[in-house]
C-alpha cells in the first residue's frame, strides 16, 4: 500500500532562515502532491501543491519541489517568520483524486 | 476555514455509546471526507462522499458510518463508541479546479474522548 512519511518530525529554525521540510512517498502512480499546514487547535490548511509532470512550483515564500526518481518531495520556506510554526503534511493522491494518504507532520519550530 | 464547521467540537462519551459527529459546508462543493487524525500519525481516510447518493469507505471505516443528509452535510456515527476511537477528527470538502487539481478544505475538527 501506499505510505507518506518525513524524515524529521521536528525541526527548529532561525527566524528569517530558510526551511526545508522533506517527505518520502512509495507509490509512484500518485500523480498529485499536496503540502498543507496545521496551526495548534485547527485543522489543515492547503499551502501549494504539484502535479507529477512537474519538477517544482513556487509560490508566496513556499517552493515545492517534486523528485520523482526518488520518490521525495520538500516544502520550501524563505525567510521564515514566527507565524510559520506550525505542522505541516505532504499528501498524496492518484490522477481520479480518489483518495489523499497524509503524511505524518513535521512540526516547524520558529526561533525568534 | 469558516466554510467548514463541526459540531461539536469537543465531546466526551463513554465506551459503547452511540455519538454523531457533523460536518456543515457553504462552499457548495459536491465532496465531503471524514478523517481521524492520531497523534504521530497523518490524517486516515473514514468515509468520504462525491455526491448525495455517493458514499465510499476509507481506510478505516470499521466501526463509523456516515450520512449525507444533503450537498451541504455530511454526518459521522460512532455506533458504539471504544476508547481507541478517541481522536481528533476532521470533516473536508473539495473542488476540482480547471487545471485537474483539487485542494481540500478541512474544519476546526472534534475532539473526541471516549472513556
Amino acid at each position: 500500500g501506499e505510505s507518506v512519511g518525513l524524515h524529521l518530525p521536528t525541526l527548529s529554525v532561525q527566524e528569517g532562515d530558510n526551511s526545508i521540510i522533506n517527505c518520502a512517498y512509495s507509490n509512484s502512480a500518485s500523480d498529485y502532491f499536496i503540502w498543507y499546514k496545521q496551526e495548534s487547535g485547527k485543522g489543515p490548511q492547503f499551502i501549494i501543491d504539484i502535479r507529477s509532470n512537474m519538477d517544482k512550483r513556487q509560490g508566496q515564500r513556499v517552493t515545492v519541489l517534486l523528485n520523482k526518481t526518488v520518490k521525495h518531495l520538500s516544502l520550501q520556506i524563505a525567510a521564515t517568520q514566527p507565524g510559520d510554526s506550525a505542522v505541516y503534511f505532504c499528501a498524496e493522491s492518484d490522477f481520479n483524486f480518489n483518495k489523499f494518504y497524509f503524511g505524518s507532520g513535521t512540526k516547524l519550530n520558529v526561533k525568534p | 476555514d469558516a466554510d467548514v464547521t463541526q459540531t461539536p467540537r469537543n465531546r466526551i462519551t463513554k465506551t459503547g455509546k452511540r455519538i454523531m459527529l457533523e460536518c456543515s459546508q457553504t462552499k457548495g462543493h459536491d465532496r465531503m471526507y471524514w478523517y481521524r487524525q492520531d497523534p504521530g500519525l497523518g490524517l486516515r481516510l473514514i468515509y468520504y462522499s462525491f455526491d448525495v447518493k455517493d458514499i465510499n469507505k476509507g481506510e478505516i471505516s470499521d466501526g463509523y458510518s456516515v450520512s449525507r443528509q444533503a450537498q451541504a452535510k455530511f454526518s459521522l456515527s460512532l455506533e458504539s463508541a471504544i476508547p481507541n476511537q478517541t481522536a481528533l477528527y476532521f470533516c473536508a470538502t473539495s473542488d476540482l479546479r480547471g487545471e485537474g487539481q483539487e485542494t481540500q478544505y478541512f474544519g476546526p475538527g472534534t475532539r473526541l474522548l471516549v472513556l
